[in-house]
Order: C-alpha cells, then sequence, then structure tokens
C-alpha cells in the first residue's frame, strides 16, 4: 500500500517561499501509470487543485498560482515538492499532496497525504 | 476554468435516510467527475470516480449517477460513520475543480 508523507516549514513569514515535500513510500514516483498532486484547503474551507507532475516531467497547475508556483520531481529520493513564492496570509492553509491514477481513462486522486498545516505571518 | 457547484452546502439526516447530493458543473464533462468523503482532521478518501464507478472497498450504499453537466451522489442508507463533508470534483480539464462541500450532519 502505497503511503504519502507531507514535510516542511509549519510557519513562512510573508513574501517568502513556502516549500514543501511529500515522500511516497510503498511505490515509485516513477511509474508511469501515476501522476503526483497538490492541493490545499484554508481552515474550516473547501479544496484547492494546485497542480500536478507527470512521471516525466511534464506540469500543469492552476491558473490562479501558475505565476508562483513549481511542482518538481525528485525520483532518486522517491520524492516531489511544491514551492509556492511570494506568500501571503491568504496562502495559509493544510497542504495535502496526493496521487493520482488513471482509471482506464479517467482521473482520480486515490492516495493522501495526511497533510500538513502551513501558516503565513511575520 | 470549470466551476462545480454542489448543493446543499449542508444538511442534516437520520440513521437509514437516503440522501442524494448535487454537484453541477459550468460545462459540459461528459463523465469527468470524482466523489471524495472527508471526516473532520483527515485527509479526502476517494468514493466514486467516473461518476459511477464506485472505488475499491467503498460501501455500496454508496452510488453516483448523471453526465455531462449535472450528477448525484446518493447514500441509500446513512450511517453514523457517514458523518463528513462530500466534495466532487472535475478531472475533464486542468485545473481539475472541486465543488465547494457538502456537508452531511446526523
Amino acid at each position: 500500500q502505497v503511503q504519502l508523507q507531507e514535510s516542511g516549514p509549519g510557519l513562512v513569514k510573508p513574501s517568502q517561499t513556502l516549500s514543501l515535500i511529500c515522500t511516497v513510500s510503498g511505490g515509485s514516483v516513477s511509474s508511469g501509470h501515476y501522476y503526483w498532486t497538490w492541493i490545499r484547503q484554508p481552515a474550516g474551507r473547501g479544496l484547492e487543485w494546485i497542480g500536478r507532475i507527470y512521471t516525466r516531467g511534464g506540469t500543469d497547475y492552476s491558473p490562479s498560482l501558475k505565476s508562483r508556483v513549481t511542482i518538481s520531481l525528485d525520483t532518486s529520493k522517491n520524492q516531489f515538492s511544491l514551492n509556492l513564492s511570494s506568500v501571503t496570509a491568504a496562502d495559509t492553509a493544510v497542504y495535502y499532496c496526493a496521487r493520482g491514477r488513471y482509471f482506464g481513462g479517467w482521473l482520480a486522486l486515490d492516495q493522501w497525504g495526511q497533510g500538513t498545516l502551513v501558516n503565513v505571518s511575520s | 476554468d470549470i466551476q462545480t457547484t454542489q448543493s446543499p452546502s449542508s444538511l442534516s439526516a437520520s440513521v437509514g435516510d437516503r440522501v442524494t447530493i448535487t454537484c453541477r458543473a459550468s460545462q459540459t464533462i461528459s463523465n469527468y467527475l470524482n466523489w471524495y468523503q472527508q471526516k473532520v482532521g483527515k485527509a479526502p478518501n476517494l468514493l466514486i470516480y467516473a461518476a459511477s464507478t464506485l472505488q475499491s472497498g467503498v460501501p455500496s450504499r454508496f452510488s453516483g449517477s448523471g453526465s455531462g453537466t449535472d450528477f448525484t451522489l446518493t447514500i441509500s442508507s446513512l450511517q453514523p460513520e457517514d458523518f463528513a463533508t462530500y466534495y466532487c470534483q472535475q478531472s475533464y480539464s486542468t485545473p481539475y475543480t472541486f465543488g465547494q462541500g457538502t456537508k452531511v450532519e446526523i
């Protein structure tokens, strides 16, 4: 059973860069059957899709965050990462990493990390 | 972006009730629609993909239907462990947007 675990600072200052890592165990980030995704959820609110990376390195980002987001893959460490630059208080949220799986031609997020809370505050 | 709108935003129901949640997409998405359940303090859990296919291990009291722009999630007989928030997500085109959620209170 694959497991995902987010890690990174719980507190980031405004205007700085938020950096998180998702470590995958029990499976390989190099598998062509999957893609790797970041989602966030402000307290008491809904889910926001941030972006994804394919095993061959291609990426898709939410247009609302595209100018500030970078998602990368490190196959040697079986990890993928999220960098979000120029953060403000509006970026305070629980950040989830998740595995996207192809069920035939349909895509869904079938495995999730437990989430990590990131506060943006001076 | 494709917008996905859920209704209602919350509902109260009793154990044994039949519960229906609706998700509407702002443009046709065929059957590229997923449903997730999220319990308090936990990550979401995939219930249904391709609008109507039950994920492995999900109880059969959950079902999904719909195509095009209108979709439903039905819980045939609500159980105490179904107290949660439910989200739809379109996987037709990026960004794969989520609905705003429906909170089910027992």
